[in-house]
């Protein structure tokens, strides 16, 4: 079936304003998380989703940033009052839900903070 | 405090020749240890995992040694090739404190024609 999609591949908004940023997994995968990848870095944990349960949120930079899991499936990261430090990529992935299993990643959402 | 890092930054080989990339993990509980191959524009793609109760798992072209002794984790790729240029991350979890991956900072590969 399909891979984990993201929308928009590219936002382009100005310093102040919030941001949307979704998700859709894999059909059927439970487990879903999203990173932040700076220019040339390595991917930064930021909130994962498993389930029912109540989402680890520990990876969230500060207040500005919160998701959320609809039904189960689509998510949403949102990122209010940008900053100009919150330029990157952000990464969705998701995987049937145990701790060992294979996270698939989606193609990420270029975000630019004029 | 917990890292993953990678020795090299950018390594380049030959066309055909064996590539080896390397990691080093800090964390002594992590017990589950994966690599992602990452192109231009593109999410990270699953290439191969290992368990802690392994050395060494094989797949096509690929082979990804652990030495838990050091901490360390190497990722080998048979007769490279001009479409295995991208960026490598290693990534390890410590299962039994959560679900969460620990990414090192990523290593180019360029394979030379």
């Amino acid at each position: 079936g399909a891979g984990v999609s993201q929308s928009p591949s590219n936002k382009v908004t100005e310093k102040g304003k919030d941001v949307e940023l979704r998700c859709d997994p894999i059909s059927g995968h439970t487990a879903l998380y999203w990173y932040r990848q700076s220019l040339g870095q390595g991917l930064e944990f930021l909130i994962y989703f498993q389930g029912n349960s109540a989402p680890d949120k520990s990876g969230l930079p500060s207040d500005r940033f919160s998701a959320e899991r609809t039904g189960g499936s689509v998510s949403t990261l949102t990122i209010q009052r940008t900053q100009q430090e919150d330029s990157a990529v952000y990464l969705c992935a998701s995987s049937l839900g145990g701790a060992k299993e294979t996270q698939y990643f989606g193609p990420g959402t270029r975000l630019l903070v004029l | 405090g917990e890292s993953v890092g990678l020795h090299l930054p950018t390594l380049s080989v030959q066309e055909g020749d064996n590539s080896i990339i390397n990691c080093a993990y800090s964390n002594s509980a992590s017990d589950y240890f994966i690599w992602y191959k990452q192109e231009s524009g593109k999410g990270p793609q699953f290439i191969i995992d290992i368990r802690s109760n392994m050395d060494k798992r094989q797949g096509q072209r690929v082979t990804v040694l652990l030495n838990k002794t050091v901490k360390h984790l190497s990722l080998q790729i048979a007769a490279t090739q001009p479409g295995d240029s991208a960026v490598y991350f290693c990534a390890e979890m410590d299962t039994g404190a959560n679900s969460k991956l620990t990414f090192g900072k990523g290593i180019t590969l360029s394979v030379r024609p």
